[in-house]
């Protein structure tokens, strides 16, 4: 039973390029969450999804930032024109959203991003 | 507003020895995670608890409702507990919000 998994691990981009960061969640998952680790910072919220909705995105930049769970794939996130400051460890958590509330969430071994 | 605070900073101990790590929050929550973070690594999660006591090895953790409190114990110290240990509170909905961590350091 595989745990969450995401892709790449690490990622470089240059200032301007697109980054896209993939999380396939726990088998009999349906929650995705995704946080955000700045360097030398906690984590913070980024967005909450369920297959195919937005749940909470309160913690995404309003711009160049987006994020989705098709109904078959993983879930994206999607970083355009990236800059500098975007250099960060992407943490992707799945839950299983089951009504006996609150669910554990697993984290994902995160992906590296640097922007150069 | 929401809020988690974690105390110490930074903790440095021989090994063998008791280890506590605190966790403090500013409102009622739902549940409470404690996650650890070895350095350039992912996070694994190690307890969410709603209320009482959980223990798994040599780990302890216990939260207190009514002081807005847990903590994390370790027993019997040992080099590889050398991690960033962190709490990470639900209020009342799905996302956490997290403490800014205690980096454990276990001397040999």
């Amino acid at each position: 039973n595989a745990g969450v998994m995401q892709n790449p691990r690490h990622l470089v981009r240059r200032r301007g390029q697109e980054a896209r960061l993939r999380c396939s969640p726990m088998k009999g998952h349906s929650h995705v969450y995704w946080y955000r680790q700045l360097p030398e910072e906690g984590l913070k919220f980024m967005v909450y999804l369920q297959k195919e909705n937005i749940i909470d995105e309160s913690g995404m930049p309003k711009e160049r930032f987006s994020a989705e769970f098709p109904k078959e794939g993983p879930s994206i996130l999607r970083i355009q024109q990236v800059v500098r400051g975007d250099s960060a460890a992407y943490f992707c958590a799945s839950s299983t959203g089951t009504t006996r509330s609150p669910n554990t969430q697993y984290f994902g071994p995160g992906t590296r991003l640097t922007v150069l | 507003k929401n809020e988690v605070e974690q105390s110490p900073q930074n903790l440095t101990a021989q090994e063998g020895e008791f280890i506590t790590i605190n966790c403090s929050y500013s409102v009622g929550i739902s549940a409470l995670h404690w996650l650890q973070q070895h350095p350039g690594g992912g996070i694994v999660s190690l307890f969410m608890l709603s209320s009482g006591k959980k223990k798994h090895g040599r780990l302890i953790a216990t939260i207190n409702i009514q002081e807005k409190h847990s903590s994390l114990h370790i027993t019997a110290s040992h080099p590889r507990d050398s991690a960033v240990y962190i709490c990470a509170a639900l209020f009342g909905n799905e996302k956490l919000t997290f403490g800014t961590g205690t980096r454990l350091t276990i001397i040999p």
